[in-house]
């Protein structure tokens, strides 16, 4: 078990495409976590799933954005038509039942040009 | 609403000096504190949580609920322990946590 795992390292995109992150957690962690971190920022809480289901997303998040669990293991972040204030490191945690303890991946760093 | 606030965004000792990096919380019920850290080019991890009143690597947080803060402690600090400290909380009914700003910790040699 290597741990979280998110997938692409690093995007670059124009202004107005639309672009898509996978995340694979730790196997067996029911829960998983999508949070945005911006430069001398803490990571912001964007949503989170229990198995398949999402069960709280953030009121700050605008409609662009969208997340599946599909099968209660890995999750999919769209974001569509891409804005230059997107830009951050998308960062994806897993949780087993143990409270408290997050387990990150090593994030996605999202640059639109 | 909840809210984490870690006053300090750099806090620089020498090695050797005692540390405190310091996090208030707001929150109306009954909160779960947690530290974590990120050091230089690692993921973010675990360091401690109040429920288990646990000292890691000589780090210890006692929860105040009457000032509402959950400082992080270390009477020593080593230059290992140079790295960003997030405070982080969650709320009963919920699994969301919210993180702070961070503090950068520098231990000069």
């Amino acid at each position: 078990d290597t741990g979280v795992s998110q997938d692409p390292r690093h995007k670059i995109t124009k202004r107005g495409q639309n672009v898509t992150f996978r995340c694979d957690p730790i196997s067996e962690h029911n829960r998983l976590y999508w949070y945005r971190q911006t430069l001398g920022q803490g990571p912001e809480f964007l949503t989170y799933f229990q198995n398949e289901a999402q069960l709280e997303k953030s009121r700050l998040l605008s409609d662009r954005f969208s997340a599946e669990r599909p099968k209660g293991s890995f999750s999919t972040l769209e974001i569509q038509r891409t804005e230059q204030g997107d830009s951050a490191m998308y960062l994806c945690a897993s949780s087993p039942v143990d409270r408290g303890k997050l387990f990150f991946g090593s994030g996605t760093q999202l640059s639109v040009l | 609403a909840q809210r984490v606030t870690q006053p300090e965004k750099l806090l620089s000792v020498f090695k050797g000096a005692p540390v405190e990096l310091k996090c208030n919380y707001s929150y109306s019920g009954s909160p779960e504190l947690f530290w974590y850290v990120q050091y230089s080019r690692q993921r973010l991890q675990l360091l401690l949580r109040h429920i288990s009143r646990e000292s890691i690597k000589g780090f210890t947080a006692d929860l105040n609920k009457g000032e509402t803060s959950f400082h992080l402690k270390k009477p020593f600090a080593q230059e290992e322990d140079s790295a960003m400290y997030y405070c982080a909380l969650s709320g009963s009914g919920t699994y969301k946590y919210i993180f702070g700003t961070g503090t950068r910790l520098k231990v000069l040699a």
